[in-house]
């Protein structure tokens, strides 16, 4: 059965903080992994990650997939309030599948 | 709880049918969404619902209708299928705005 597992659950920082969320995966026919942003309606796409060892940034966002060892890493640098959200990460196999979603890690950044 | 439940799995439909994909949940949840995907790209949303009665347009929602009659119950419309709707469709529910999304399993629909 193909799963995914966010690390950790929750997360309470204070701005400036840097933060890293973890994800791993088990897939058959792995084609990439995902990770979004949920704020108040709806998750927004971050980043979409195919190939091991190459980091996607964004601003003060990047990420990078170990396809060996089956897991990604999403950094977030000098955190900020707007920053609170709950990050889901989702991987999309091969074939006529859905994506698998995590269940998302809640990261609150406080003043 | 089967949580939140889509059908069909896979579709095809030609170009001008009709079709309604179907999404049920069985958590009491006030709020429901319909996302689709397509390849290489983030989820967008297409409608969304705060409560029974209540429903509001996404980020895509030309092409698409939706209802909500029922708390359970929140059905996507397709009147007339183009091939630009060729996607993978996500339902999905949350009790609060904020809380963590609940997803179905997704329906594939190939329009040709």
């Amino acid at each position: 059965e193909d799963k995914v597992v966010q690390s950790p659950l929750s997360l309470v920082v204070h701005e400036g903080d840097t933060v890293t969320l973890n994800c791993s995966y088990e897939v058959t026919n792995f084609r990439s992994l995902l990770w979004y942003k949920q704020e108040k309606k709806a998750p927004t796409f971050l980043f979409m990650l195919t190939s091991s060892g190459i980091e996607k940034k964004s601003g003060r966002l990047s990420s990078i997939l170990d396809k060996k060892e089956l897991f990604s890493i999403l950094n977030i640098t000098a955190t900020q309030t707007g920053d609170s959200a709950i990050y889901l990460c989702a991987v999309e196999a091969s074939g006529n599948t859905p994506l698998v979603f995590g269940k998302g890690t809640r990261l609150s950044v406080i003043a | 709880n089967a949580g939140v439940t889509q059908t069909p799995k896979f579709r095809i439909l030609k170009i001008g049918q009709s079709m309604t994909l179907q999404c049920t949940q069985d958590m009491n949840h006030n709020y429901m969404y319909w996302y689709r995907q397509d390849p290489g790209m983030g989820l967008k949303l297409i409608y969304y619902s705060v409560g029974a009665g209540i429903t509001d347009k996404g980020e895509v929602p030309n092409g698409y209708n939706v209802s909500r009659s029922t708390t359970e119950d929140f059905p996507l419309r397709l009147e007339l299928a183009a091939p630009s709707q060729t996607s993978v469709y996500f339902c999905a529910s949350s009790y609060f705005v904020d809380s963590p999304l609940h997803f179905g399993n997704g329906t594939r629909l190939t329009v040709t």
